[in-house]
């Protein structure tokens, strides 16, 4: 699986957008980008995720770079619910055989009031 | 539908105790998952069912780990004996179809053991 790199943590002032980044440059053609988060004491929590074109669905958006070596996950108007982990990870979708996961670090999304 | 169900979500134990977990997976989903989550680690998956079929255990720790799968309703992980190390959290999760991408997590059951 290709490795992704997220900034540790980060704030954002509730009402406003949160860009979250993930660098994934050694991700294949057909591995997915994933984005969990993780609200605090809860379980992780499936948000969106895609291949090459950009995705929306009602959580939030996914821009994926041309190159596909880094994508952002966009919350449009961030309110305090929203703080939590955000784990970023790329997968080969449908793939068989062994599947092992690390969710690694993932970003810590402060809302501020 | 009621989620991912998890049992107990507490579990307190003494080391060389045999520690339980259960889970029920969403009804319809063919795929299952175990992760364990702790703050030196993260989340780490431990092992995944297709078809009540364990398909890989690779990331389970050592030998005292044990997870079955009877029916598409019930899974169970099992620690014998267990160790102050093994305190963490550990997630059930369920998917449908899509293999391991859009997966469904349970409430956790937090484990200390003494």
């Amino acid at each position: 699986d290709a490795k992704t790199t997220q900034p540790t943590s980060m704030d954002c002032a509730e009402g406003r957008a949160a860009n979250l980044p993930c660098n994934h440059s050694t991700i294949s053609g057909n591995e997915y980008v994933y984005w969990y988060r993780q609200i605090h004491s809860q379980g992780p929590q499936y948000i969106i995720h895609g291949l090459k074109n950009n995705e929306t669905n009602e959580m939030a958006s996914l821009i994926i770079t041309e190159d596909r070596k880094s994508s952002t996950l966009i919350l449009p108007h961030a309110t305090l619910r929203d703080t939590a982990v955000y784990y970023c990870i790329v997968r080969v979708e449908n793939s068989g055989g062994y599947q092992k996961v690390t969710f690694g670090t993932g970003t810590k999304l402060q809302v501020i009031p | 539908d009621a989620g991912v169900i998890q049992s107990p979500r507490h579990e307190v134990t003494e080391m060389g105790q045999e520690v339980t977990l259960r889970c029920k997976p969403i009804s319809g989903h063919d795929y299952l998952f175990w992760y364990r989550q702790t703050m030196m680690r993260g989340l780490e998956l431990l092992i995944y069912f297709n078809n009540n079929v364990p398909i890989d255990d690779s990331g389970m720790p050592e030998d005292r780990f044990s997870a079955k799968m009877p029916n598409a309703s019930f899974s169970t992980l099992k620690i014998q004996p267990s160790e102050p190390r093994d305190s963490a959290v550990y997630f059930c999760a369920s998917s449908a179809g899509t293999g391991w991408g859009t997966q469904y997590f349970g409430p956790g059951t937090r484990l200390l053991v003494l």
